[in-house]
């Protein structure tokens, strides 16, 4: 049983313009989410939280949005660039941290063509 | 400041034997958690370990455990491999107080046969 859905296994978007990326969640005990980023041959690396108490999070190009309601998040790459394809993985926590047990997606695989 | 290391890279053992795989964290990391991840999946929550404890576990069976050494450097043993135990296993080391973000290793990529 699948509790975090990325649906899309991949997303092909132009340079210079926005890719969005989806993810759903069907435990209502997650209370913190993140998005990780996978290049070939390297372990995830870390990009963009939200905490369940808000329901907008922005760091430069990037950013998520948490409809709890729906029980999905997004993220917003603004302007997309090459350097973003890479695959990126959605995962959650239960108990407002990050630091525990992340809960992934399947990820999806994002390429940003020039 | 040095990052997650992981030894060896790759690794290819047959049916029934044992592995360990080792883990070096972040400088200054207390928490060290393992993952493992498929091939086309996501990576799965196999434990945690804070303070050479174990702090937590995911739904993978006894002959998956783990060693955290007082320098926070972590050991993954997994007995009797299977074929399904292929995988990626990822380290990831964090503070284990506040909400710090959990950083990664390149991964050990386990081949059994």
């Amino acid at each position: 049983d699948q509790q975090v859905k990325q649906n899309s296994p991949s997303l092909s978007v132009q340079e210079g313009r926005i890719s969005i990326l989806n993810c759903d969640y069907t435990n209502s005990m997650f209370d913190y989410f993140l998005w990780y980023k996978k290049y070939p041959a390297e372990g995830p690396t870390f990009l963009i939280s939200i905490s369940s108490i808000k329901d907008k999070n922005e760091d430069g190009r990037f950013t998520v949005f948490l409809n709890k309601s729906a029980k999905h998040l997004s993220l917003h790459i603004v302007p997309s660039q090459p350097g973003d394809s890479a695959v990126y993985f959605c995962a959650a926590s239960v108990g407002g941290g990050s630091n525990y047990k992340l809960t992934f997606g399947k990820g999806t695989l994002l390429t940003v063509n020039p | 400041e040095t990052g997650v290391t992981q030894s060896p890279t790759h690794l290819i053992k047959t049916r029934g034997q044992q592995v360990t795989l080792r883990c070096s964290s972040q400088s200054g990391h207390n928490t060290v958690s393992w993952y493992q991840q498929a091939l086309g999946q996501g990576p799965q929550f196999i434990f945690q370990y804070y303070r050479e404890e174990e702090n937590g576990r995911g739904n993978f069976p006894p002959r998956f455990s783990g060693l955290q050494f007082p320098n926070y450097s972590s050991e993954l043993n997994v007995n009797a491999l299977e074929l399904d135990d292929s995988a990626l296993y990822l380290c990831a080391s964090s503070f284990k107080t506040g909400s710090y973000e959990q950083y990664f290793g390149p991964g050990t990529r386990l081949t059994v046969t």
